[in-house]
């Protein structure tokens, strides 16, 4: 009864430094997002995937990458941290008949 | 650009009180409205909403939407502790899927005291 599982939970970076974030959904959805939330910002779509092999950007892509290789996979890239990108990341999964599920979310530091 | 907003940004009640939490949205192809609660993790899904005037209700809770007004209300009666936490209001397009990309408004910040 996993859903949708984080990794890693937490992590300090220096700036410049790069990371992967992963997320693996169990439950065959098609669609797949990256969020940031900050506080007083609510919750900000990155990039999402419609399907495996497909991603699109969303509304504060910047500094970021994706990719869907598998279907239950949605990575993503910071290639060089900054301090802006401090964060709590969720992600997030759903298919047409689902709303979207989260994850319990990446908190990420950045020095 | 979408735009979700949500009033008040905080909120402090003693248990027993009724609550109205309030969400506006401008929300291009918009298809529908979803409420969350979050806690200290991840946000749980509450209600989608696609059409005006029909109250959807689970226990305590309940939401309607207004599509003419672009608005959307979640209610909760006889509020208890465990209902503290941060309320997402988030408005949903087309986007090419049922539910399509999510706009998320700020939150509100339920606090309950016993």
């Amino acid at each position: 009864n996993a859903g949708v599982t984080q990794t890693p939970k937490f992590r300090v970076l220096k700036t410049g430094q790069s990371m992967t974030l992963l997320c693996a959904q169990d439950m065959n959805h098609e669609y797949m997002y990256w969020y940031r939330q900050d506080p007083g910002m609510g919750l900000r779509l990155i990039h999402y995937s419609v399907g495996e092999g497909t991603t699109a950007k969303g509304e504060v892509p910047d500094g970021y990458n994706v990719s869907r290789l598998k279907k239950q996979n949605f990575l993503l890239g910071l290639e060089s941290a900054a301090p802006s990108q401090t964060s709590v990341y969720f992600c997030a999964s759903s298919s047409r008949d689902q709303p979207q599920h989260f994850g319990d979310g990446t908190r990420l530091s950045i020095l | 650009e979408d735009k979700v907003v949500q009033s008040p940004l905080s909120l402090v009640v003693h248990e027993g009180d009724t609550v109205t939490l309030n969400c506006s949205y401008e929300v291009t192809n918009f298809r529908s409205l979803l409420w969350y609660k979050q806690e200290k993790k991840a946000p749980t899904f509450l209600f989608m909403l696609t059409s005006s005037g029909i109250e959807k209700k689970s226990g305590r809770l309940s939401s309607i939407l207004d599509k003419k007004e672009l608005f959307s209300i979640l209610n909760i009666t006889a509020t208890q502790t465990g209902d503290s936490a941060v309320y997402l209001c988030a408005g949903g397009n087309a986007g090419g899927t049922s539910y399509g990309k999510l706009t998320f408004g700020q939150g509100t910040i339920l606090t309950v005291h016993p």
